[in-house]
């Protein structure tokens, strides 16, 4: 099946920076993404999508950019915080299912 | 709403023992999933259904685990016998429109097989 790589599977930033992570994907059919953000002892939750008719969009304190030519996604969190602490999934469909791979995720720990 | 209930929410059992998983999808949601958990590889689809009816099981590791749903407000995931192997966090999540959208995430089992 179709598989998506995180590029750097652990993040650190310092509180107050802007944080970057980056996911390729291989399904050049996708045309709909999500970034879920689970948190210590809890399920992955939806933080923002984008649709492949899109290069952008914005969130609050949160943009992701879309290079449908590269296959390449990335989700900016503005003033990272320690509750942006978190393990982030950029899942994508399988091809021909209706069900997301979404693999081992990048964890990002904001130092104070 | 209160979201997608999961029990137990931990689990401890010895080898060899039935584990039985449970889940309480949103109410109008006709899509559930359950994924498995584990720090080596990470989140796993082990099956999913679409109103009731299993759709793709491809993910289910063996025959030792099943899975059912037999109306639109319950499913359970059962493991039988229970290995070591098999200790991890068991989401299901629930989907209005299909797991390429949004899906809506439990709060996990955490299995302990000893």
């Amino acid at each position: 099946g179709e598989s998506v790589g995180l590029h750097l599977p652990t993040l650190s930033v310092q509180e107050g920076d802007n944080s970057i992570i980056n996911c390729a994907y291989s399904n050049s059919a996708s045309d709909y993404f999500i970034w879920y953000k689970q948190e210590s002892g809890k399920g992955p939750q939806f933080i923002i999508d984008i649709r492949s008719n899109m290069d952008k969009r914005q969130g609050q304190r949160v943009t992701v950019l879309l290079n449908k030519t590269v296959k390449h996604l990335s989700l900016q969190i503005a003033a990272t915080q320690p509750g942006d602490s978190a393990v982030y999934f950029c899942p994508t469909p399988q091809t021909g299912a209706n069900n997301l791979f979404f693999g081992t995720g990048t964890r990002l720990t904001v130092i104070p | 709403d209160a979201g997608v209930i999961q029990s137990p929410r931990h689990e401890v059992t010895e080898m060899g023992q039935e584990v039985t998983l449970r889940c309480k999808p949103i109410s109008g949601h006709d899509y559930l999933f359950w994924y498995r958990q584990t720090m080596m590889r990470g989140l796993e689809l082990l099956i999913y259904f679409n109103n009731n009816v299993p759709i793709d099981d491809s993910g289910m590791p063996e025959d030792r685990f099943s899975a059912k749903m037999p109306n639109a407000s319950f499913s359970t995931l059962k493991i039988q016998p229970s290995e070591p192997r098999d200790s991890a966090v068991y989401f299901c999540a629930s989907s209005p429109r299909g797991g390429a959208y949004e899906q809506f995430f439990g709060p996990g089992t955490r299995l302990t097989v000893l």
